[in-house]
């Protein structure tokens, strides 16, 4: 089970805007910074947000993430087909000592 | 250009220790806040931290195994090796090492895939 919850699935069609969430407590993403994983199938994942909200180079701005106390998100606007994948959250938890990882949220374009 | 190449045995009996290497070019453990990290994901399962390690050589084990990892660096080589010990079936996954940047594991490397089982 893992430390920060995500939905385990979400889905939009082409142009919409999708937003998914993870929820930590205090000693992660309370008092640290949240980052987000893309994972397309048989791939590595790709840091597409670090710091809570600053994108990589070569990461497009329809990716932006946020975060509310306990909580973050990652929103995703203009949705393509390509951006179908499993999108990871995590953060520094200062209990382990170490980042922690969401369980994953698996993205269908309809 | 800054890439990192995981590698070890893709297949280790139970009981038998794990030795894993990641090799990367592009960046130097010599740098100041710098980490390199190995991450674990089991087939169709989420990610998992496992350890870090940083310029200064400090540690940081996952506390559910840190009593069978270690993390060491060889700086001249630009390589970060992750020892496992007591290997089980449940430790079958693919194993991934990053550099430790800006608060988040940053480029991955494209993974090495252990299978534990005799």
């Amino acid at each position: 089970q893992s430390v920060l919850t995500q939905p385990p699935s979400a889905s939009g069609t082409p142009g919409q805007r999708v937003t998914i969430s993870c929820s930590g407590s205090s000693s992660n993403i309370g008092n640290n910074y949240v980052y987000w994983y893309q994972q397309l199938p048989g791939t590595a994942p790709k840091l597409l947000i670090y710091r809570v909200n600053q994108r990589p180079s070569g990461v497009p701005d329809r990716f932006s993430g946020s975060k509310s106390g306990t909580s973050a998100s990652l929103a995703i606007s203009g949705l393509r087909s390509e951006d179908e994948a499993d999108y990871y959250c995590a953060a520094w938890d200062d209990s382990v000592s170490g980042p922690v990882f969401g369980g994953g949220t698996k993205l269908t374009v309809l | 250009q800054i890439t990192l190449k995981e590698s070890g045995p893709t297949l280790v009996k139970p009981t038998q220790t794990l030795t894993l290497t990641c090799t990367f070019s592009g960046l130097s453990l010599n740098t100041d806040g710098l980490g390199v990290g190995w991450i674990r994901q089991p087939p169709g399962k989420a990610l998992e931290w496992l350890a870090l390690i940083y310029w200064n050589e400090d540690k940081r084990y996952r506390p559910s195994l840190q009593s069978r990892l270690t993390i060491t660096k060889d700086t001249s080589k630009n390589q970060v090796v992750l020892t496992m010990t007591s290997m089980d079936p449940v430790d079958t996954a693919t194993y991934y090492c990053a550099p430790w940047v800006n608060d988040a594991f940053d480029i991955w490397g494209h993974g090495t895939l252990v299978t534990v089982s005799s």
